[in-house]
């Protein structure tokens, strides 16, 4: 089974920071990665497919990129909203797994 | 409009069965794969299962593999969960998904508890 590893596991950041968050697979997994922000009480909204390609709607400021075992989303200037907990997600192989998540909160 | 309305959630005792239902809508049903996701109280999200567009593959978390059983009916633009042998460790919200365009329902709570 491939394993998910981000770092880091919380962080706290300012509106305005750039913030990068990493998620490492324990195996190559080429580019079948997906990013996740999900805010509390709500259902997890995909922010990047395809570890670089943003889904439709989501703000420029999202990014992805990686290849393989090492990826990273970044999002350039924290907006009020982007406090949430950012997940991973591998698809590929089975079992799927998601990446243990990252709280982005308040500093 | 998309929809996903996931039901059938609720308190079970340890040991009992639930079977939850994603009613789909909005959608092409049929041409896609879709998956059940859980989230326990304050924990992250783990995948449960995924059923191909015409049931040919199914795959399952070894967390539930033998114990929860998925299927879908595709006339019925309907996704099932069966869930067998629960466990206080099944506790979570259940969501359906098709992770290829983004679709979600709003998750159904399940509460195995004595």
């Amino acid at each position: 089974d491939i394993q998910m590893t981000q770092s880091p596991s919380a962080m706290s950041a300012s509106v305005g920071d750039r913030v990068t968050i990493t998620c490492r697979a324990s195996q190559g997994i080429s580019n079948y990665l997906a990013w996740f922000q999900q805010k509390p009480g709500k259902v997890p909204k995909r922010l990047i497919y395809a570890a670089s390609s943003l889904q439709s709607g989501v703000p420029s400021r999202f990014s992805g990129s990686g290849s393989g075992t090492e990826f990273t989303l970044t999002i350039s200037s924290l907006q009020p909203e982007d406090f949430a907990t950012y997940y991973c997600l591998q698809h590929n192989s089975y079992p799927i797994t998601f990446g243990p998540g990252t709280k982005v909160d308040i500093k | 409009e998309v929809q996903l309305v996931e039901s059938g959630g609720g308190l079970v005792k340890p040991g009992g069965s639930l079977r939850l239902s994603c009613a789909a809508s909005g959608f092409t049903f049929s041409s896609y794969s879709m998956n059940w996701v859980r989230q326990a109280p304050g924990k992250g999200l783990e995948w449960v299962s995924s059923i191909s567009s015409s049931s040919s593959y199914i795959y399952y978390a070894d967390s539930v593999k033998g114990r929860f059983t998925i299927s879908r009916d595709n006339a019925k633009n309907s996704l099932y969960l069966q869930m067998n042998s629960l466990r206080a460790e099944d506790t979570a919200v259940y969501y359906c998904g098709c992770f290829g365009n983004d679709y979600w329902g709003q998750g159904t709570l399940v509460t195995v508890s004595s």
